[in-house]
C-alpha cells in the first residue's frame, strides 16, 4: 500500500527540542519530494518546506527558514521535521505530504502529527 | 513571496447547487495551481492539479479553470459529502503557498 505514516502526537515544554518523522512506503521514496504543512487549531494550511528524497535538496518558506530543519534518510524512506527550541506558537497539527516531480500537487498525505507546546 | 487570496471565505448552498470558488495570485503563476478538500479532522486531499486536471479517482463534479493570476473551482451538484474546506495552492520550485480556504456547507 502506498502511504505516508507519521510519528505520534507529542506534548513538549517551551525550549525543548523535537523531531517528528514521516515514513513513506509502497513507492520510490527517492523520486519524490516530501513537504511539511502546518495547520494551527482552527486555521488554514501553511506550506513550511520541502525535501527531495533522492538527494535531500531542501527548500523552505521564508516564514519557516531558521525556525525548523527538514531532513531525510533515504535508507529508511523517512523524512523529518526538527525544532531545536520549541515555542508555544508551534502548537499545531503537522502534515507531511508527497509531491511528484511531474506535477506540483501533494497527492499523498500522512495522517498528521499533533504537537502541543505548553508549560 | 506569492500571496494567494480566495473568495468567498464561506458559502452555504443547497443540495444540487453549483458552487464556485475563486482564487487569485499576487503574480502570474501560469497554471501552477492546485485545489484541495479538507474535511474536519482529516488530512487534506488533492482534487485538482495544474489548474484543471482531476487527480486519480476524483469525481468529475469537481472542475477547475483559469490561468495567470485568476482561477476558479466549481462543484457541480453539491452533495452532503462535499461539506469541507477547500484550499487553492500555488507552487513553483521554491514554494507552495496555500490560500486561506473556503468553507462549504449545506443550507
Amino acid at each position: 500500500e502506498v502511504q505516508l505514516v507519521q510519528s505520534g502526537a507529542e506534548v513538549k515544554k517551551p525550549g525543548e527540542s523535537l523531531k517528528i518523522s514521516c515514513k513513506g512506503s509502497g513507492y520510490s521514496f527517492t523520486t519524490y519530494w516530501i513537504g511539511w504543512v502546518r495547520q494551527k487549531p482552527g486555521r488554514g494550511l501553511e506550506w513550511m518546506g520541502i525535501i527531495y528524497g533522492g538527494d535531500s535538496d531542501t527548500r523552505y518558506d521564508p516564514s519557516f527558514q531558521g525556525q525548523v530543519t527538514i531532513s531525510a534518510d533515504k535508507s529508511i524512506n523517512t523524512a523529518y521535521l526538527h525544532w531545536s527550541s520549541l515555542k508555544a506558537s508551534d502548537t499545531a497539527m503537522y502534515y507531511c505530504a508527497r509531491r511528484s516531480t511531474m506535477m506540483g500537487g501533494f497527492d499523498l498525505w500522512g495522517q498528521g502529527a499533533m504537537v502541543i507546546v505548553s508549560s | 513571496d506569492i500571496q494567494m487570496t480566495q473568495s468567498p471565505s464561506s458559502v452555504s448552498a443547497s443540495v444540487g447547487d453549483r458552487v464556485t470558488i475563486t482564487c487569485q495570485a499576487s503574480q502570474d503563476i501560469l497554471n501552477s495551481l492546485n485545489w484541495y478538500q479538507q474535511k474536519p479532522g482529516k488530512a487534506p486531499k488533492l482534487l485538482i492539479y495544474d489548474t484543471s486536471n482531476l487527480d486519480t479517482g476524483v469525481p468529475s463534479k469537481f472542475s477547475g479553470s483559469g490561468s495567470g493570476t485568476y482561477f476558479t473551482f466549481t462543484i457541480t451538484g453539491l452533495q452532503p459529502e462535499d461539506v469541507a474546506t477547500y484550499y487553492c495552492q500555488q507552487y513553483d520550485s521554491f514554494s507552495g503557498t496555500f490560500g486561506p480556504g473556503t468553507k462549504v456547507d449545506i443550507k
